[in-house]
């Protein structure tokens, strides 16, 4: 069963530094998206991203983020200068093309931002 | 805006009993709701989804739902509980509508699930 995988499983970086985390979406999906889960809190929306341009995004999602998918497989999602709120579990979802398919999840990268 | 509410942070269930885990939602029009269980340093696993049609939704693991349109409820049931089950539950919606695509989520729930 295909799945959405994502790189690195963790990640440490100093304040200030830009990070970018990838991912690896399923082959027919055509939305994708980037959550964020603050240890002990819940899963939050960051963007989705269709066609090549963002689709929708949050409030959290400011300008330090970014979104792209450069090569046709890979997802990515940049912060340009990481601050200490941004520690986080980030997730990437993807999902075929019906509105009614449900989002299918990556494991998880882990960021501390120290 | 939507929303969801799980009321319970963690729910305590013997091997074998019923379990319940509730879920209520507040969205625009109407709603796509969503369980996605989440193991210890693991992703989000999709269980079950409601849609349209029959309001009892059957799911994995022998998970299912009951979409409750008066209420706004969407509560998790499995008639027997295994060890294996003990999780976080998350609950999520979106509106049916165009446009705004991003799940929101409930704040979880700790199931325990005791031999």
């Amino acid at each position: 069963e295909p799945e959405v995988t994502q790189t690195p499983s963790h990640q440490v970086t100093q304040m200030g530094q830009e990070v970018i985390l990838r991912c690896v979406p399923i082959s027919n999906h055509l939305y994708f998206y980037w959550y964020r889960q603050i240890l002990g809190q819940k899963v939050e929306f960051l963007v989705s991203f269709y066609n090549n341009e963002i689709s929708e995004k949050s409030e959290i999602f400011d300008d330090q983020f970014s979104v792209e998918r450069p090569d046709g497989s890979n997802f990515t999602l940049k912060i340009r200068s990481t601050k200490l709120e941004d520690s986080a579990m980030y997730f990437c979802a993807g999902r075929a093309a019906s509105l009614v398919n449900e989002q299918f999840f990556g494991p998880g990268t882990r960021l501390t931002v120290l | 805006a939507q929303s969801v509410a799980q009321p319970e942070d963690q729910v305590n269930v013997a091997e074998g009993n019923p379990l319940t885990v509730k879920c209520t939602y507040s969205v625009s029009g109407n709603p796509y709701l969503f369980w996605y269980v989440q193991y210890p340093n693991r992703g989000l696993q999709f269980l079950l989804k409601y849609i349209t049609g029959d309001n009892l939704v059957k799911g994995s693991y022998g998970f299912e739902a009951e979409f409750n349109k008066s209420q706004t409820s969407f509560h998790l049931k499995k008639p027997s509980a295994l060890v294996s089950d003990s999780a976080l539950y998350f609950c999520a919606v979106r509106s049916s509508g165009g446009g705004a695509d991003g799940l929101t989520f409930g704040k979880g729930t700790h199931l325990i699930i005791q031999p």
